[in-house]
């Protein structure tokens, strides 16, 4: 069965520190790759997606995600956090054919600590 | 064009009663997800549905769980005989096309439902 890892449950940082938060999947076929951030109390918000082309994904906020298929990852980067980046991070896969739901990590929980 | 609606964003709920989510996609989205998020943990498929009809369904509790997605209204996902367990954030997602480049799902703001 098709999954998504991502190692990192608990990230603290200080506030200008870089970031990356891993996520590895579990699957042989073609994949489209999402990064979402859940603020506090709020709902999921896309920051980056991937479905083919240049590997280096730009997204919103100044997130990136680089996506290495022989490693099967696509982790997400940002050379400077703020405060404001506190929140949870899931990343998702979803299949080119076939049903096309999403299968989501456990999520990253960020503190940026001002 | 505003987001994916669900309501109610709260509800309470005693062990044995109903359960009833109710999710408007974004306008021109025609296909819609139904996740679980429970605690600590990350957002679990339950089911796909595009108008009137059931594609995937391999996520969903075999027994008192059921969602719909009528021609005319909200999808209803539906929970009968509450137990604790299903206390849990239910998210509902949509979007124009399933699959492909233009594959992005939408997700509403939830709906927490609390189990007494």
């Amino acid at each position: 069965a098709q999954s998504v890892s991502q190692h990192n449950h608990h990230v603290i940082l200080s506030e200008a520190a870089s970031l990356e938060l891993g996520c590895n999947y579990s699957y042989g076929g073609t994949v489209n790759l999402f990064w979402y951030v859940q603020y506090p109390g709020q709902h999921l918000q896309l920051l980056l997606k991937y479905f083919s082309g240049d590997p280096l994904v730009k997204g919103i906020k100044g997130f990136e995600a680089e996506f290495i298929k022989s490693k099967f990852s696509f982790n997400l980067r940002k050379p400077s956090v703020q405060w404001s980046d506190t929140a949870e991070y899931f990343c998702a896969v979803s299949l080119t054919s076939g049903t096309y739901k999403y299968i989501f990590g456990t999520g990253t929980r960020l503190k940026v600590l001002a | 064009n505003a987001g994916v609606m669900q309501n109610p964003r709260h509800l309470v709920r005693r062990r044995g009663q109903e359960a009833r989510l109710r999710c408007s996609p974004m306008k021109g989205h025609s296909h819609v997800y139904w996740y679980r998020q429970l605690p600590e943990e990350g957002l679990k498929f339950m089911v796909y549905l595009q108008k009137e009809n059931i594609i995937d369904e391999s996520g969903m509790p075999k027994e008192r769980f059921s969602a719909e997605f009528p021609k005319e209204g909200p999808s209803i996902l539906r929970i009968q005989q509450v137990v604790r367990g299903d206390s849990a954030a239910y998210f509902c997602a949509s979007s124009p096309v399933a699959g492909g480049r233009s594959d992005t799902q939408y997700f509403g703001p939830g709906t927490r439902l609390t189990v007494l």
